[in-house]
């Protein structure tokens, strides 16, 4: 079936650091994808999302990157912060089907 | 994006019992969906409820095991009924919103079966 997967399971940075969560989609015919982070005993979290019509979209110190080219996605948080840890997923949706998730990563942020 | 609770938070309960999950959006939503998301892994939709309608079952979900009430566009209930220690999970409810349908989420019950 298609899935959405991440490359790495865990990602440890240190505080201040750019982090970069990546992400590769199976789904030629998805055209909305986010990003959601989840922090321990809660549930996900929107962080961000786009459209398959753009390859770029900036938040308040997120970035996604969106490669159709090579099915890419990435997530970057710029001065990454203890508050930052937590498990991102990325999710991809296309016309009429289901949001898909991926795997998941686990950021730690050590100060 | 939308205030969504859930009811109860977490529970723990003995195997072949039921638990019903409740929902409830700040808003009146046309679709509202159900996940699982055994621990340590990813999202898994289970099934879509729309008002009005039966709900639709992903592959691998019945709703003999996880029957869906929709009575009205801000409530819905999920129940795991004849539960297993398989069924130990967190169980969350999503709603869509916005012109780009984006799916927001509740706080997740977390349910311990024995």
């Amino acid at each position: 079936g298609e899935s959405v997967g991440l490359h790495l399971p865990t990602l440890s940075v240190q505080e201040g650091d750019n982090s970069i969560i990546n992400c590769a989609y199976s789904n030629s015919a998805s055209d909305y994808f986010i990003w959601y982070k989840q922090e321990s005993g809660k549930g996900p979290q929107f962080i961000i999302d786009i459209r398959s019509n753009m390859d770029k979209r900036q938040g308040q110190r997120v970035t996604v990157l969106l490669n159709k080219t090579v099915k890419h996605l990435s997530l970057q948080i710029a001065a990454t912060q203890p508050g930052d840890s937590a498990v991102y997923f990325c999710a991809e949706k296309g016309p009429g089907t289901a949001l898909i998730f991926g795997k998941g990563t686990t950021l730690s942020v050590s100060s | 994006s939308a205030v969504i609770s859930q009811k109860p938070s977490r529970d723990i309960c003995q195997r072949g019992t039921s638990l019903t999950i409740q929902c409830q959006v700040d808003s009146q939503v046309t679709m509202m969906f159900w996940y699982r998301q055994q621990p340590g892994q990813s999202l898994t939709l289970i099934a879509t409820a729309n008002q009005g309608s039966e709900a639709t079952y992903e592959s691998g979900f019945v709703i003999d095991k996880f029957p869906i009430s929709r009575p009205n566009l801000t409530f819905s209930t999920l129940t795991v009924s004849n539960m297993s220690p398989e069924d130990s999970s967190i169980y969350l409810c999503s709603v869509e919103r916005g012109r780009k349908e984006t799916q927001y989420f509740g706080p997740g019950t977390r349910l311990l079966v024995l």
